[in-house]
């Protein structure tokens, strides 16, 4: 069982607009940045999302991220075929010393 | 082109041992912590190890502390995660990835190898 919560599984038709939820507690989330990783079918993960809300050189403005609390998002406009892949989130973990992952969240274009 | 290359697995016996390897191109290899992080068949992401870029810090997960050990090679650009006493569990995909900074503390992995696959079983 991860430490950051995501739902399993989210969908959205093209073009929609479409959010991932992560939880967290105050000594990952609450003190420290959230990442949002892809990883697109039988590939290595790719960096999506760093410092909260921030976007890699050639990530598209349509993904953005944000964090409340112990809590984030990852929003996703404008949603293509190309979109369906797995997310996660990831943060540092003040208790662990390390960093943890969410269980990750599959994303289907309907 | 940053790139890294990760190599070494295959299939091993419970208990026994295997190196993998991450060669790295592209980028000052020594400015910069690495890290190991696997995932097991249908499953989701967990970080395994990490190390600063001098070499001189080095980080473990609980779950393979005394087990396995991280290293580098600053001059060969060059990562390696030596695994002994492998067990069922410890059967994934391994993925090496670049941290941002030269420290390993609280940094985002921001390209990562194309992972090579570790299946422990008799």
């Amino acid at each position: 069982q991860s430490v950051l919560t995501q739902p399993p599984s989210a969908s959205g038709t093209p073009g929609q607009r479409v959010t991932i939820s992560c939880s967290g507690s105050r000594s990952n989330i609450g003190n420290n940045y959230v990442y949002w990783y892809q990883q697109l079918p039988g590939t290595a993960p790719k960096l999506l999302i760093y410092r909260n809300n921030q976007r890699p050189s050639g990530v598209p403005d349509r993904f953005s991220g944000s964090k409340s609390g112990t809590s984030a998002s990852l929003a996703i406009s404008g949603l293509r075929s190309e979109d369906e892949a797995d997310y996660y989130c990831a943060a540092w973990d003040d208790s662990l010393s390390g960093p943890i992952f969410g269980g990750g969240t599959k994303l289907t274009v309907l | 082109e940053v790139q890294l290359l990760d190599s070494g697995g295959g299939l091993v016996q419970p208990g026994g041992s295997l190196r993998l390897s991450c060669a790295a191109s592209g980028f000052t290899f020594s400015s910069y912590a690495m890290s190991w992080v696997r995932q097991a068949p249908g499953k989701g992401l967990e970080w395994v190890s990490g190390i600063s870029g001098s070499g001189g810090s080095t980080y473990y997960a609980d779950s393979v502390k005394g087990r396995f050990t991280i290293s580098r090679d600053n001059s060969k650009n060059t990562v390696y995660l030596q695994m002994n006493s492998l067990r069922a569990e410890d059967t994934a995909v391994y993925y090496c990835a670049k941290a941002e900074y030269s420290s390993f503390f609280r940094s985002a992995f921001d390209i990562w190898g194309q992972g090579t696959m570790v299946t422990v079983s008799s």
